[in-house]
């Protein structure tokens, strides 16, 4: 089992470009979760999904961020428009299901975005 | 509001001192804690939970509820075991609140 994958690893953009994150859970895994690391920060929040489902996306800006995760394929965070404060990074975990025995959850390396 | 402390960003001791990485927690409910670990260059890891009380290289976590803290132990620190340390809190069973983390830092 291969982990949690995530790509890019560096995303460089320009203000008012566009940014996409990708994040394969682990296999057999059906719950993602975005969370986002600013400067000398903690993790944060910010959005929860099932399989085609966003459960809870209280952690999330209101503007410019979405995210999903389609039936096939990978988990998607798309910020448009992105400004400096965008730039973080942005880590993706899985777990098998919402409440596991000992409600792990497994990290990817996640993305760090600059933005110029 | 959830919310988790960590006072200390950086903790230096010596190999062979004892460590011990504060956290407290506000929560209303029963809590679940955990202590996660990023190595150099690794992804964030789980070090240990509070539910099942176990040790991991060592590390102990006791959860104090009237003191709501979590502090993480260890009675003799190894040159291994530098990297950053995050407390977490387990909202709801679903996301978990990090802290800000405290950077360990083991002197040979």
């Amino acid at each position: 089992n291969a982990g949690v994958m995530q790509n890019p690893r560096h995303l460089v953009r320009r203000r008012g470009q566009e940014a996409r994150l990708r994040c394969s859970p682990m296999k057999g895994h059906s719950h993602v979760y975005w969370y986002r690391q600013l400067p000398e920060e903690g993790l944060k929040f910010m959005v929860y999904l099932q399989k085609e489902n966003i459960i809870d996306e209280s952690g999330m800006p209101k503007e410019r961020f979405s995210a999903e995760f389609p039936k096939e394929g990978p988990s998607i965070l798309r910020i448009q428009q992105v400004v400096r404060g965008d730039s973080a990074a942005y880590f993706c975990a899985s777990s098998p299901r919402d409440r596991t025995l000992y409600n792990e959850q497994f990290f990817g390396p996640g993305t760090r975005l600059t933005v110029l | 509001a959830q919310r988790v402390t960590q006072p200390e960003k950086l903790l230096s001791v010596f190999k062979g001192a004892p460590v011990e990485l504060k956290c407290n927690y506000s929560y209303s409910g029963s809590p679940e804690l955990f202590w996660y670990v990023q190595y150099s260059r690794q992804r964030l890891q789980l070090l240990l939970r509070h539910i099942s009380r176990e040790s991991i290289k060592g590390f102990t976590a006791d959860l104090n509820k009237g003191e709501t803290s979590f502090h993480l132990k260890k009675p003799f620190a190894q040159e291994e075991d530098s990297a950053m340390y995050y407390c977490a809190l387990l909202n709801y069973g679903q996301n978990f609140v990090f802290g800000p983390g405290t950077r360990l830092s083991v002197l040979p």
